[in-house]
């Protein structure tokens, strides 16, 4: 059984490119969250998708963008990227509707290192 | 707002002692869950405990504990006779309890520990 795959696992970019980030969830799972782990920081929420739809999203600009496949895999993308987009980006699956009683596990991939010159 | 504070930067023992790693969390939710995650070298965020904010019990693991107290709004993590294995990067989380179950998390900034042997 598979956990969370995260492609690539290192990219480097020049400023203003863009980048498109690609996150397999682990087998079952429906719900993809993306966080961004700058260095020396703890993990920031970007957002999370579930049923092809953003559900919830973080405190980032609309140049951070996603989109989830009917195979529940997902894309982040960046747009015009920033010297402060270097970062560790994290994925995280799960499955959704447990209800109010219990919590679905988020497991994590081992991330895409983006940096950007 | 959510916000977690782990006020330790970084930690150096020798193999053997004893550490204790503190959070301190605000949240205005009544239900809530708290968690310890454990990030190694290779970046991934490996899962360590839950915690639900109604239940206040101590727990053990091995050679793993952990005091949450509500009252105080802390979730500590000791090791006991620490390992060079147990050098890392920890962090602790806070997320809303909803009915979707698989809430964003809020993480702190981490705690670098370092075990010599």
């Amino acid at each position: 059984d598979a956990g969370v795959t995260q492609s690539p696992t290192h990219l480097i970019k020049t400023r203003g490119q863009q980048v498109t980030l690609r996150c397999s969830p682990k087998s079952g799972h429906d719900t993809v969250s993306w966080y961004q782990q700058a260095l020396g920081q703890g993990p920031q929420f970007i957002f999370q998708y579930y049923e092809e739809e953003e559900r919830q999203r973080g405190n980032f600009p609309d140049r951070f963008s996603g989109h989830q496949f009917p195979n529940y895999s997902s894309e982040l993308n960046v747009n015009a990227l920033l010297l402060g987009d270097s970062a560790l980006y994290l994925c995280a699956s799960s499955l959704d509707g447990s209800g109010w009683s219990s919590y679905n596990e988020q497991f994590f991939g081992p991330g895409t290192r983006l940096t950007v010159l | 707002a959510q916000k977690v504070t782990q006020a330790q930067t970084e930690i150096s023992v020798v193999e053997k002692e004893d550490v204790t790693l503190d959070c301190v969390y605000e949240t205005r939710d009544t239900t809530y869950y708290l968690f310890w995650y454990k990030q190694p070298p290779s970046g991934e965020l490996v899962f360590l405990i839950r915690r639900n904010s109604f239940d206040e019990q101590n727990e053990i693991s091995g050679r793993y504990s952990w005091n949450f107290q509500k009252s105080t709004s802390s979730f500590n993590f000791t090791i006991t006779a620490s390992q060079v294995v147990d050098s890392a990067v920890y962090f602790c989380a806070l997320s809303e309890a909803k009915s979707s179950g698989s809430e964003k998390l809020v993480f702190g900034k981490g705690t670098k520990l370092t075990v010599n042997p």
